[in-house]
């Protein structure tokens, strides 16, 4: 079984600050690890993923992580907060069994509040 | 190419009712996933369809059902609406090709409320 540890519901940056989001995650199998965000009242879009390529992926808007495997750990980052990344932000874990299986584990999300 | 559309975007219900939610996915996926998301339990894995077969449900009773047609669209079904119920249900499309066949592509929700 798979399972995901976000440290920090709330996470409050100023403008221009590093961001810095942790996930942890526990599986018994190599897997896949996914960062999404979510804006109020819409749903989730895909910042970034692990696929047992390289360990530091970057994503969309600037944002990357790392994937370290003795620290079972995939922690969001992003060099300088802008006033748009206010949102949740869930960090998801999926088994690497390539197209056979789709669901998705996630963390509680983090909340990210910018402040200018 | 469109995204993954849902349908109703909001919807109101009353205690014992029934309702049925639908997904499109992306042209061309063939899996399709739903998750429940409330502020208490956070995002929960439903069940998932592939070429109309269930392949994966998660632990919710079986008042939750869910089907998919030949055309990869789903629907949803919840009967016997209870309070609980009410939350915000996502949809997710999967099985595109390389390098994203691994990914999900969420819509934008059902949200549902229950009185």
């Amino acid at each position: 079984a798979q399972s995901v540890t976000q440290l920090g519901s709330h996470v409050s940056v100023s403008e221009g600050a590093l961001v810095l989001l942790r996930c942890n995650y526990s599986s018994s199998v190599p897997p896949y690890l996914f960062w999404y965000v979510q804006y109020p009242n819409q749903g989730l879009q895909l910042l970034l993923k692990y696929t047992s390529a390289a360990t530091l992926v970057k994503g969309i808007n600037g944002f990357e992580a790392e994937f370290k495997k003795s620290e079972t750990s995939f922690h969001l980052t992003k060099p300088s907060a802008h006033m748009s990344d206010a949102a949740e932000y869930f960090c998801a874990v999926r088994r690497n069994s390539g197209g056979s299986n789709y669901k998705l584990t996630f963390g509680k999300g983090t909340l990210l509040t910018v402040n200018p | 190419k469109a995204g993954v559309t849902q349908t109703p975007r909001y919807l109101i219900k009353t205690r014992g009712q029934q309702v049925t939610l639908s997904c499109s996915p992306i042209s061309g996926h063939r899996s399709v996933s739903w998750y429940q998301q409330t502020p208490g339990q956070g995002l929960q894995f439903l069940f998932e369809y592939f070429s109309e077969t269930q392949r994966n449900k998660g632990n919710f009773p079986g008042r939750f059902s869910g089907r998919q047609f030949s055309n990869s669209r789903s629907e949803m079904n919840v009967s016997t609406l209870e309070l609980g119920d009410s939350a915000l249900y996502l949809c997710a499309s999967s099985g595109g090709l390389a390098p994203s066949y691994n990914e999900q592509f969420f819509g934008p929700g059902t949200r549902l409320t229950v009185l």
